[in-house]
């Protein structure tokens, strides 16, 4: 079945540096979304990227997308301790009047201090 | 606001019994999506309702799961006779309407061990 791939799997980085992750997928999209999930909880929505857009921004977000490429990239700039957390991106593929979201596995972000 | 609340958030039950999971919807939202997390995973979707209805269960697995949700009270996603399997993260998410543009709100999870 059709699924986002983030990556890389982990990336450590110091407090300060910044972030980037990566998102690939398969097929036609309605949108594209970023969440972050911290151990053992639940997620956060970051930021939605729709299929006509290239760039989005959000505070210390910044989202892109290329369709042609079938990729996204988030990148957090500045980071802080508190960014660590799993980084999941979304695929909505708007089918049909089913909602539903494709996550991939995400890339896990460690922020040393 | 009280956001998407689901309990229990730990439950552990035995092989063969039954497990019932709840969510309650954000105030306004009558759109509920239920998705599971294994371990190291990503989520994977499993069923979406509104209010009587489900719309597509087409991530439920054929046997032993079920989902309702009633026009009072809860979302239920229930797992009859659990095996080891079915030990994972069990989220729920909810939207007001479809193709709203926004992302989903989730609740904190409920996280099933079957021992």
């Amino acid at each position: 079945s059709q699924q986002g791939e983030e990556d890389p799997q982990a990336l450590s980085i110091q407090e300060g540096e910044n972030a980037t992750m990566n998102c690939s997928y398969k097929t036609s999209i309605n949108n594209l979304q970023w969440y972050r999930q911290n151990s053992g909880r639940g997620l956060v929505h970051l930021i939605l990227i729709r299929s006509n857009e290239r760039e989005k921004h959000s505070g210390r977000l910044r989202v892109t997308l290329d369709t042609s490429k079938k990729s996204s990239s988030l990148l957090i700039t500045a980071s802080r301790a508190a960014d660590t957390a799993s980084y999941f991106c979304a695929t909505d593929l708007g089918q049909g009047g089913s909602e539903k979201l494709v996550f991939g596995k995400g890339t896990k972000l460690t922020v040393n201090p | 606001n009280a956001g998407v609340m689901q309990n229990p958030r730990h439950l552990v039950r035995r092989r063969g019994q039954e497990a019932r999971l709840r969510c309650s919807p954000m105030k306004g939202h009558s759109h509920v999506y239920w998705y599971r997390q294994l371990p190291e995973e990503g989520l994977k979707f499993m069923v979406y309702l509104q209010k009587e209805n489900i719309i597509d269960e087409s991530g439920m697995p054929k046997e032993r799961f079920s989902a309702e949700f009633p026009k009072e009270g809860p979302s239920i996603l229930r797992i009859q006779q659990v095996v080891r399997g079915d030990s994972a993260a069990y989220f729920c998410a909810s939207s007001p309407q479809i193709s709203t543009g926004y992302g989903y709100t989730f609740g904190s999870g409920t996280r099933l061990t079957v021992v």
